[in-house]
């Protein structure tokens, strides 16, 4: 039973361009969530979704971030023209809540690092 | 006042010891509180997982939960080199977000 997948492990944007990471949850789980973490700093949530829908995106920032969690397909955590404050270490999660549960599994991780 | 306050360490402790890591939280909407062990460089691995207020154990760790006092606790029991790593209380409101302490970094020496 293959846990949360994520993809690409590493990436390396240059400043101003775009970086797509992407999450696949646990089979059966239907609720994602993504989080970020600072060089030296805890896990900080940044939103949750559920398919076709975002539930809450308190955690995002306001400008060039975005999220999705299309009916087919992984999650798309999207950063465009980042900058090298977004370099960290970013980390979908994902649960079944269909009859409580709230365990959240999380991936390995993305580590993106803006030059 | 953070949400979830937890002491960073480090932590060092010999093979064998019984260690205690504490997290103190401020919101009376958490029901549910997770643990997470976390190595260098990799995803949080959940590890203990309750329900309100009690304890539950699981092997060698121990979740203790006091809603009362706020107050939320891991043992490990019997601790190995090989639990050494980062470790993370998170409570949650059902469905929702959780909120991370800012982790104990925990050595255990041989």
């Amino acid at each position: 039973n293959a846990g949360v997948m994520q993809n690409p492990r590493h990436l390396v944007r240059r400043r101003g361009q775009e970086a797509r990471l992407r999450c696949s949850p646990m089979k059966g789980h239907s609720h994602v969530y993504w989080y970020r973490q600072l060089p030296e700093e805890g896990l900080k949530f940044m939103v949750y979704l559920q398919k076709e829908n975002i539930i809450d995106e308190s955690g995002m920032p306001k400008e060039r971030f975005s999220a999705e969690f299309p009916k087919e397909g992984p999650s798309i955590l999207r950063i465009q023209q980042v900058v090298r404050g977004d370099s960290a270490a970013y980390f979908c999660a994902s649960s079944f809540t269909h009859t409580g549960g709230y365990e959240q599994y999380f991936g390995p991780g993305t580590r993106l690092t803006v030059t | 006042q953070k949400e979830v306050e937890q002491d960073p360490g480090p932590l060092s402790v010999p093979e064998g010891a019984i260690v205690s890591l504490n997290c103190t939280y401020s919101n009376s909407a958490f029901q549910y509180f997770m643990w997470y062990r976390q190595y260098s460089r990799k995803g949080p691995e959940l590890l203990m997982y309750t329900y309100s207020s009690g304890n539950k154990e699981d092997g060698r760790f121990t979740a203790q939960v006091d809603k009362s006092s706020k107050y939320i606790s891991l043992f490990i029991r019997d601790s190995q080199p090989s639990d050494s790593a980062t470790y993370l209380c998170a409570p949650a409101s059902g469905a929702q977000k959780l909120v991370f302490g800012q982790g104990t970094r925990l050595t255990i020496n041989p």
